[in-house]
């Protein structure tokens, strides 16, 4: 099966910071790549998602690129808001539909 | 849209005691699971179901029962719980099994076992 290393946390930023959670699976194949995020008290919600090698996915400012060579979907925004404290997860799919998830980076904001 | 509904959101359980967690989805969706979050160790899936009548074990099966006899159910059965099984659990379903796919959540039930 799949298995998902991912920066641990707590990350706190400043509003107006750059964030990066950095995020390496091993998986048989190639599997999809996705980022969730749960905002506090709530169920995960998709962020975004890569299908294939090189593929960006992007939502809401955040970007995270497929890197077959280094087996990586690292997160990116490059302007943080109060608004994007969450707990991001990093889960790679492959075709049997189960999700591995990493333990999650909890990111809080600072006005 | 109601989306993934899961019932009760909150609840405290005593040692031995046996409950069902509800789970309902409205989006036709044939793949169903249910996972739980525990700190440090993201989400680890229990049981799985990909479609009505056809379940099967994750990666953590032991101390839950599941059934699937409509699209829309997929409830979760705890027969004698243990303080091990505190936990916030989370019910999930997509519309297909390729990985590609995107899984929508339910909101949590938060289950404290003392």
């Amino acid at each position: 099966g799949n298995s998902v290393t991912q920066m641990e946390g707590p990350v706190t930023l400043s509003e107006e910071a750059f964030l990066t959670i950095n995020c390496t699976y091993t998986a048989t194949g190639y599997p999809s790549l996705f980022w969730y995020v749960q905002y506090p008290g709530e169920g995960l919600q998709l962020l975004l998602k890569a299908t294939k090698a090189d593929d960006k996915g992007s939502n809401k400012g955040f970007e995270a690129t497929y890197r077959k060579e280094t087996t990586s979907f690292h997160l990116e925004k490059g302007s943080v808001q109060v608004s994007d404290s969450a707990v991001y997860f990093c889960a790679p799919a492959a075709n049997d539909y189960k999700l591995s998830f990493g333990a999650g980076t909890t990111v809080t904001v600072r006005a | 849209n109601a989306g993934v509904t899961q019932t009760p959101k909150f609840q405290v359980l005593k040692t031995g005691q046996s409950m069902t967690l509800q789970c309902a989805q409205d989006m036709n969706h044939e793949y169903m699971s249910w996972y739980r979050q525990d700190p440090g160790m993201g989400l680890r899936l229990i049981h799985y179901s990909v479609g009505a009548g056809i379940t099967d074990q994750g990666e953590v099966p032991n101390g839950y029962n599941v059934s699937r006899s409509t699209t829309e159910d997929f409830p979760l059965r705890l027969l004698s719980a243990a303080p091990s099984q505190t936990s916030v659990y989370f019910c999930a379903s997509s519309y297909s099994g390729r990985g590609d796919t995107e899984a929508f959540f339910g909101q949590g039930t938060r289950l404290t076992v003392v």
